[in-house]
């Protein structure tokens, strides 16, 4: 079946602008992740949707990113005025309920690059 | 707070050697363990899990794990390393705990396979 994906793949903006990422989970998985990466790190957590309810946002660095995920599908992550330090590899994982909620599937990620 | 080291920044094996990657965690009670793969421009890829159990846990691409409580460490192994197993390898550590809901990566070790 059909695994995480995420669009676009690349992404450059001009510092100041706004930028959204876009996360298609697996289909049926009610858990959604938003994590970023910057180079040479691991995975760091953003963001936890159950369905459409946006449980933790505990991660997320600034009031500028903001996350959704309207009909408990399809999330999407938004970054207002991006800054340098924006720059990063933001991964979008899904999973199941119960313990299954743990073993996070990944997309391929958004490298963003703010010039 | 929940911490999860990985001391080896970067491992070079030869082709048919045998591997093992370090993972330390620290965290009072016991985590869930995971060690996901990332290839260049992939996503990560869940190699292995360890929830409870059998402390030492079998998972594709012939690599195995084990759990050893008293050293807090669930290390990476594979007998015999194959050229595509170059690649990123990330530890992650999940609580069961209230308001943790994220899985805590390790910095990474990166694998080069020299034929």
């Amino acid at each position: 079946g059909a695994g995480v994906s995420q669009s676009p793949r690349y992404k450059v903006a001009k510092r100041g602008q706004d930028v959204a990422l876009r996360c298609d989970p697996i289909s049926g998985h009610v858990s959604l992740f938003w994590y970023q990466q910057a180079l040479g790190q691991g995975p760091e957590f953003l963001t936890y949707f159950q369905n459409e309810a946006q449980l933790d946002k505990s991660g997320l660095p600034s009031d500028r990113f903001f996350a959704e995920r309207p009909e408990g599908s399809v999330s999407t992550l938004k970054i207002q005025r991006t800054q340098q330090e924006d720059s990063a590899v933001y991964l979008c994982a899904s999973s199941l309920a119960g313990l299954a909620w743990y073993e996070q599937y990944f997309g391929p990620g958004t490298r963003l690059t703010v010039t | 707070a929940q911490s999860v080291t990985q001391p080896d920044i970067h491992i070079t094996v030869s082709e048919g050697a045998s591997l093992e990657l370090r993972c330390n965690y620290s965290y009072g009670a016991t985590p869930y363990l995971f060690w996901y793969v990332q290839s260049p421009g992939q996503g990560l890829q869940l190699l292995l899990k360890y929830f409870s159990g059998d402390t030492l846990v079998q998972g594709i691409k012939g690599f195995e794990a084990e759990f050893k409580r008293s050293q807090s460490s669930f290390n990476l192994r594979k007998p015999s390393v194959h050229w595509s197993d170059a690649a990123e390898y990330f530890c992650a550590v999940g609580f069961d705990q209230t308001g943790a809901n994220n899985l805590f990566f390790g910095t990474g070790t990166r694998l080069t396979v020299i034929p």
